[in-house]
């Protein structure tokens, strides 16, 4: 069964100290890993897709990297506006392997 | 501004209602999706539409019914058959195999 697990659940950071957050996957045949922010009451909104293993992509504090099992979320200084849950997701194997299976996120809160 | 919306943000049902949520995209999505949020949980996949007039169920279809009349909007309706319906409710639509972009949710209350 495919599967997305992220963690930790949630991570409390001091602004300017960096972290990670982990999704691992077991998923044949992956076709992109997708990051999303959420806010709380609000839709996700798409951050960033990853194709292949060692790929990297990079916004402001935030760069993913993709392996073969896994990816990770490292988050550079982070600021008190960078608090919201991070969400992972894959490709299911529906019939055209466009639905995606989500992660059950990482709530991230920074303070001041 | 392209974009989805859904509506409406906030919905009450009573016992044995039906009720239908919205959702509409201009952004020449051929795909639409319906999640379903629970607290704690995952999005978890409800229905799908990858062209007009064809849909799929997903993993959570039992007390749920859609149309895909029209290229632009895939509505959600939550029957009386869903007994337990109160959730945040999300709305995506993508182009084939890419990212999918989010509306920004229905939350149903049961009364």
């Amino acid at each position: 069964e495919d599967q997305v697990t992220q963690s930790p659940e949630a991570l409390r950071l001091q602004e300017g100290e960096s972290s990670s957050l982990n999704c691992s996957y077991t998923v044949s045949g992956l076709r992109g890993l997708f990051w999303y922010r959420q806010d709380p009451g609000k839709g996700p909104e798409f951050l960033f897709t990853l194709y292949s293993a060692g790929e990297e992509k990079e916004k402001e504090r935030l760069k993913a990297t993709l392996t073969k099992k896994e990816s990770f979320l490292h988050i550079t200084a982070p600021k008190p506006e960078d608090s919201a849950t991070y969400l992972c997701a894959v490709p299911g194997r529906n019939q055209a392997g466009t639905a995606l299976i989500f992660g059950k996120g990482t709530t991230l809160s920074v303070s001041s | 501004d392209g974009g989805i919306t859904q509506s409406p943000k906030y919905l009450f049902r009573k016992e044995g209602q039906n009720v239908t949520l919205s959702c509409e995209q201009n952004l020449n999505h051929d795909a639409m999706y319906w999640y379903r949020q629970d607290p704690g949980q995952g999005l978890r996949l409800i229905y799908y539409s990858q062209i007009v007039n064809d849909f799929q169920k997903g993993d959570i279809a039992e007390g749920y019914s859609v149309s895909r009349e029209k290229k632009e909007s895939f509505p959600l309706t939550v029957t009386s058959a869903q007994k337990n319906p109160t959730a945040f409710y999300l709305c995506a639509s993508s182009l084939s195999r890419s990212e999918q972009f989010f509306g920004p949710g229905t939350r149903l209350t049961v009364l």
